[in-house]
């Protein structure tokens, strides 16, 4: 039972690159969450979804975009990156809103 | 943003000292947890608490939902060398955009063998 994982674990970008960080879940759970962790920062809602097809913005969405087609698996996307979004990048999913998350491993992004 | 007080930032203990860290907050929650991340590793969850005085252990840990709703707290008894990491509280206030986790801003333990 793989959880929740992440792909790629490293990627180093030029700044105005795009990519795209891979999540998925194999527990069937209805929402799945971005965060990004920064040294002293803890962790910080990106964006979020309650469902397949859905999406909604946290508290830091800016520069980034999220997709939901299947459900399971939530893509983050950054379309023009920048030093700003060096970070640890973490996705997470639960089986309902009032439930603790099941976190992946992370992706360590550095943009030069 | 709803913020989450989490204290203190970091911890330096003997192997076999007690730990007790905390997270506080001015705004009610529903929900609290505790998270243990180990370095290069996603948190994982240890405790979960649901209720207001609510007394929840796990092993040598025990964790405490504050009878104000807005605080809770982490005990770890008799630490051991794998107790090193970065420990999160989080906090849900209720349904919908209210049920997203917001996250302290975690507390360093190092244990020295």
């Amino acid at each position: 039972n793989a959880g929740v994982t992440q792909t790629p674990k490293f990627r180093v970008l030029k700044t105005g690159q795009s990519m795209t960080l891979l999540c998925a879940q194999d527990m069937n759970h209805e929402y799945m969450y971005w965060y990004r962790q920064d040294p002293g920062m803890g962790l910080r809602l990106i964006h979020y979804s309650v469902g397949e097809g859905t999406t909604a913005k946290g508290e830091v969405p800016d520069g980034y975009n999220v997709s939901r087609l299947k459900k399971q698996n939530f893509l983050l996307g950054l379309e023009s990156a920048a030093p700003s979004q060096t970070s640890v990048y973490f996705c997470a999913s639960s089986y309902s809103s009032f439930q603790g998350y099941t976190f992946g491993s992370g992706t360590r992004l550095t943009v030069v | 943003g709803q913020q989450l007080n989490q204290s203190p930032q970091s911890m330096f203990i003997q192997e076999g000292e007690d730990v007790s860290m905390n997270c506080t907050s001015s705004s009610i929650f529903n929900t609290w947890l505790w998270y243990k991340q180990d370095p290069g590793e996603g948190p994982v969850l240890l405790i979960a608490l649901y209720k207001a005085g609510e007394l929840t252990s796990n092993g040598r840990l025990t964790a405490q939902f504050g009878i104000t709703r807005k605080d809770s707290f982490l005990n770890i008894s008799a630490s051991i060398p794998s107790d090193v990491g970065i420990y999160f509280c989080a906090g849900q206030q209720g349904g919908g955009s209210q049920g997203n986790l917001i996250f302290g801003k975690g507390t360093k333990l190092s244990v020295k063998p």
